[in-house]
């Protein structure tokens, strides 16, 4: 089973702030990896996809990178209401579609 | 617009057995394959099971192995998850997820979610 580390655990940042999250993966998944945002009390949202591509409606300010066994997902400039947990999901080997344990994004 | 409904959640004693449905609407059900996912405060997001389009084939994870069996009905577009010998580790929100489908074909991300239906084991 592929696991799934993001870092850091709690990120606090500014409006305006450039944000970067980390996911690195045990084994290499090539660019099989997406990002969700879950703000609180709303279900997940698909961010990325393929490791570098947007989903449908997603804010240019939202981009990842990366590939192998490390992923970021970088938002350039922050606003309010990208306060989230924010999860990584791999779906390079599965069962089981391994999903992150989450980087609470705190907006000061 | 695409929309998820899951109901059938409850609370229900360790050993008993529930059965969720997602009711889908706004695209074309059996086209895509479908999901459940669940989410706990301690455990984050887990996934749970998928099932192809055509029903072909079902996986699931090791936790849920042989006691939970996902199925669709592509006449209604709903997605069911039977859960038995529920344990009290199974208590979580259980969410229906439809796959994104891209041009080349499945994959296996989860495009769009349904709000979550609750269940909770306990004694």
């Amino acid at each position: 089973e592929i696991v799934l580390t993001q870092s850091p655990a709690t990120l606090s940042l500014s409006p305006g702030d450039r944000a970067t999250l980390s996911c690195r993966a045990s084994q290499s998944l090539g660019n099989y990896l997406a990002w969700y945002q879950q703000k609180p009390g709303q279900t997940p949202r698909l961010l990325i996809y393929d490791a570098s591509n947007r989903a449908t409606g997603i804010p240019a300010r939202f981009s990842g990178s990366g590939s192998g066994r490390d992923f970021t997902l970088t938002i350039s400039s922050l606003e309010p209401e990208d306060s989230a947990v924010y999860y990584c999901q791999q779906c390079r080997s599965w069962p089981p579609y391994s999903i992150g344990q989450g980087t609470k994004l705190e907006i000061k | 617009q695409v929309q998820l409904v899951e109901s059938g959640g409850g609370v229900v004693q360790p050993g008993g057995s529930l059965r969720l449905s997602c009711e889908t609407s706004g695209f074309t059900f059996s086209s895509y394959g479908m999901h459940w996912v669940r989410q706990t405060p301690g455990k984050g997001l887990e996934w749970v099971a998928i099932i192809w389009s055509d029903e072909s084939h079902e996986f699931y994870a090791d936790s849920v192995r042989g006691r939970f069996t996902i199925s669709r009905d592509n006449s209604k577009s709903i997605l069911y998850l039977q859960m038995r010998s529920l344990r009290v580790e199974d208590s979580a929100v259980y969410f229906c997820a439809k796959e994104l489908l891209l041009p080349a074909g499945s994959t296996g991300y989860f495009e769009h979610w349904g709000q979550g239906t609750l269940v909770t084991v306990s004694s």
